[in-house]
């Protein structure tokens, strides 16, 4: 199946900082999600994006698929963005709708 | 609804119980998926329905795992005879019939076994 790799596996960032988180994946892809789980355990959906670049307030992501590869933006950090990032893909050569998560991107963010 | 429901949040079972998840996907899709996360950060896809029509199950450790999705009711997810290896948080996720196949995920059980 298809590999998916999340890159850095943990982040600190002060107030206001910027960061970029990546995920490199294997093959092709149906699909590509960026989620964020809250501390709470809540996975919040933030993109559909598997391919080209999209914006919502102060997070944005791009997806390139045919170098296999999709980068998610923050901007002006905020404590509520703390929690783990997880980019999740449907391969082409996978069932459609199963999809594989990497590891995330544990982001804390200090006031 | 316009999110997904599941319950319960929380479930504890002995070792050797049995447990049943539910799960009531966002009205108007008509796939539902499980997962299941485990240490934190791993996710394990289980199975997928097409309605009730059982769509991938490849994930499924069938010895113990059932799942159903029957018109009109509740997605649910049957453990018999739980083991301590199936404490984890069990997400259901749905998404539309048509492309794109955006997912979307409820808050989640967590199942512990003691």
């Amino acid at each position: 199946g298809i590999q998916v790799e999340q890159s850095p596996p943990d982040l600190i960032l002060q107030e206001g900082a910027n960061s970029t988180l990546r995920c490199n994946f294997s093959d092709s892809v149906n699909n590509l999600q960026w989620f964020h789980q809250n501390p709470w355990g809540q996975l919040i959906n933030l993109f559909y994006i598997p391919s080209g670049t999209k914006q919502n307030g102060r997070l944005s992501a791009t997806t390139v698929a045919t170098e296999r590869y999709s980068l998610l933006y923050i901007s002006s950090s905020q404590t509520t963005d703390s929690g783990v990032y997880f980019c999740a893909v449907d391969g082409v050569t996978d069932s459609w709708g199963k999809l594989q998560f990497g590891a995330g991107t544990q982001v804390v963010v200090t006031p | 609804g316009e999110e997904v429901a599941q319950t319960p949040k929380h479930l504890v079972r002995g070792e050797g119980q049995k447990a049943k998840l539910y799960c009531a996907p966002i009205k108007g899709h008509s796939y539902v998926f499980w997962y299941q996360q485990v240490l934190k950060n791993e996710f394990k896809f289980l199975i997928s329905f097409q309605n009730e029509n059982v769509f991938d199950e490849t994930g499924m450790p069938k010895e113990r795992f059932s799942a159903k999705c029957l018109p009109n009711s509740p997605c649910s997810l049957e453990i018999q005879a739980t083991k301590l290896e199936d404490s984890a948080v069990y997400f259901c996720a749905s998404s539309q019939a048509e492309l794109p196949w955006e997912q979307y995920f409820g808050p989640g059980t967590r199942l512990t076994v003691t």
